[in-house]
């Protein structure tokens, strides 16, 4: 079965400084794995993603993440915060192959970004 | 492009009532989900499809129901409300993906409140 945990559930950070939000993940095959934004009063915009290939992955609004088999992480991180940054994130993972076709989430990590 | 789309976008019951949430999708999307999202909980699957004609039960399906008559609908009912369905209900699409590498197209959610 996948699992997925988020260190810490509440975030803060000044605007200009780095912004790294933790995921672990726990799966019995090679994982694909997704981090997505949910702003305030809306649904989950994905970020980036991760299948196969290079370990290194980019997503939008300059944020990246690196996929580390051997510590079974996938951190989100960006060099400088922006207040439009603050928002909840959440990580997921899903099996690769078979049949499973469903997303299990971590259960978020709220980003505040003091000006 | 409208993408995901739930109606309706706020609701009030009361214990006991019925009512049905709509999703439809417009993407052409063969897998479509409905979650629940709770405060410190992450999101939650209650029930998805793989395809027209099929449901079936995610992590917490009790007391809800869902049909998929049409490609790009998917509806979820709840039969009997209960104060603990109060919560934002999202309904997600995805592509067909070899293993779920692809990602999912969430709504903007549908917030229920059961008094």
């Amino acid at each position: 079965a996948q699992s997925v945990t988020q260190l810490g559930s509440h975030v803060s950070v000044s605007e200009g400084a780095l912004v790294l939000l933790r995921c672990n993940y726990s799966s019995s095959v090679p994982p694909y794995l997704f981090w997505y934004v949910q702003y305030p009063n809306q649904g989950l915009q994905l970020l980036l993603k991760y299948t196969t290939g290079a370990t290194l992955v980019k997503g939008i609004n300059g944020f990246e993440a690196e996929f580390k088999k051997s510590e079974t992480s996938f951190h989100l991180t960006k060099p400088s915060a922006h207040m439009s940054d603050a928002a909840e994130y959440f990580c997921a993972v899903s099996e690769s192959g078979g049949s499973n076709y469903k997303l299990t989430f971590g259960k978020g990590t709220l980003l505040t970004v003091n000006p | 492009n409208a993408g995901v789309t739930q109606t309706p976008k706020f609701r009030v019951l009361k214990t006991g009532q019925s009512m049905t949430l709509l999703c439809a999708q417009d993407m052409n999307h063969e897998y479509m989900y409905w979650y629940r999202q709770d405060p410190g909980m992450g999101l939650r699957l209650i029930h998805y499809s793989v395809g027209e004609g099929t449901t079936a039960k995610g992590e917490v399906p009790d007391g809800y129901n869902v049909s998929r008559l049409k490609k790009q609908n998917f509806l979820l009912g709840l039969e009997s409300a209960a104060p603990s369905q109060t919560s934002v209900y999202f309904c997600a699409s995805s592509w067909m993906g070899i293993g779920s590498n692809q990602p999912q197209h969430f709504g903007d959610g549908t917030r229920l409140s059961i008094l």
